[in-house]
């Protein structure tokens, strides 16, 4: 298996509500990263896991709360969004000290 | 600063037509350099990873071209297809634990 799966690959949700995005890979894959994409825009790092554990955060909003469960899930968990959050939401895997990432298909998420 | 710069922001070809994407990146010290492709709301897909002493390296209808000393890649493409319409991201690693960094994307458009 050598893919990363996304779901769900549409969502649309009020600036109120609370909903979580999922990631998932089964390729023994120990870094896991969250991206952020606009439209015509190249994708932004939010956040590094490695081992299950936070590595990189750059700065993003606490509106957006990312877990690790295990090894091969990623979690983004969403609450109190602002309309200019909607975005294509990126989630990718890579071995340990490798550069070379597995992208899954994104999630479009539209804030109302 | 590490940057990348891709050539042309957009480009409209014939099916069956040829074309070349550029690639300029400024990143120190260089690990790998890779294209993905992006289809319109959906997650990059790699077509070619390099190296340092990789000059050339072909994916089907792709091939990806390296100069380490001047710091520029290309991507060919042969005889487009209608399915080759997307954005090609050119994404360049350093050394370490950093960040992947992505160009704006060239976003091609074949036209029947």
């Amino acid at each position: 298996d050598t893919e990363v799966t996304q779901t769900p690959k549409h969502l649309v949700m009020g600036m109120t509500n609370k909903k979580s995005l999922k990631c998932e890979q089964h390729m023994g894959h120990r870094a896991m990263y969250w991206y952020k994409q606009k439209a015509k825009k190249p994708p932004e790092l939010m956040f590094v896991y490695s081992y299950e554990k936070l590595s990189i955060n750059e700065s993003v909003p606490s509106r957006f709360s990312p877990e690790c469960p295990n090894s091969s899930l990623l979690n983004l968990h969403l609450h109190a969004l602002q309309p200019e959050d909607s975005a294509l939401y990126l989630c990718a895997s890579s071995r340990q000290g490798s550069h070379e990432q597995y992208f899954g298909p994104g999630t479009r998420l539209t804030v109302t | 600063k590490n940057q990348v710069e891709q050539s042309p922001q957009s480009l409209i070809i014939l099916e069956g037509k040829n074309c070349t994407l550029q690639c300029n990146y400024t990143v120190s010290p260089f690990s790998n350099l890779r294209w993905y492709k992006q289809d319109t709301g959906r997650g990059p897909v790699s077509l070619t990873i390099m190296t340092f002493s990789e000059n050339t390296k072909s994916n089907g209808r792709y091939t990806a071209t390296l100069d380490a000393d001047t710091k520029q890649s290309s991507l060919h493409i042969t005889a487009s297809q209608l399915s080759d319409s997307a954005s090609y991201i050119c994404v360049v690693s350093a050394i370490g634990n950093t960040p992947l960094v992505f160009g704006k994307g060239t976003r091609l458009s074949v036209i029947a």
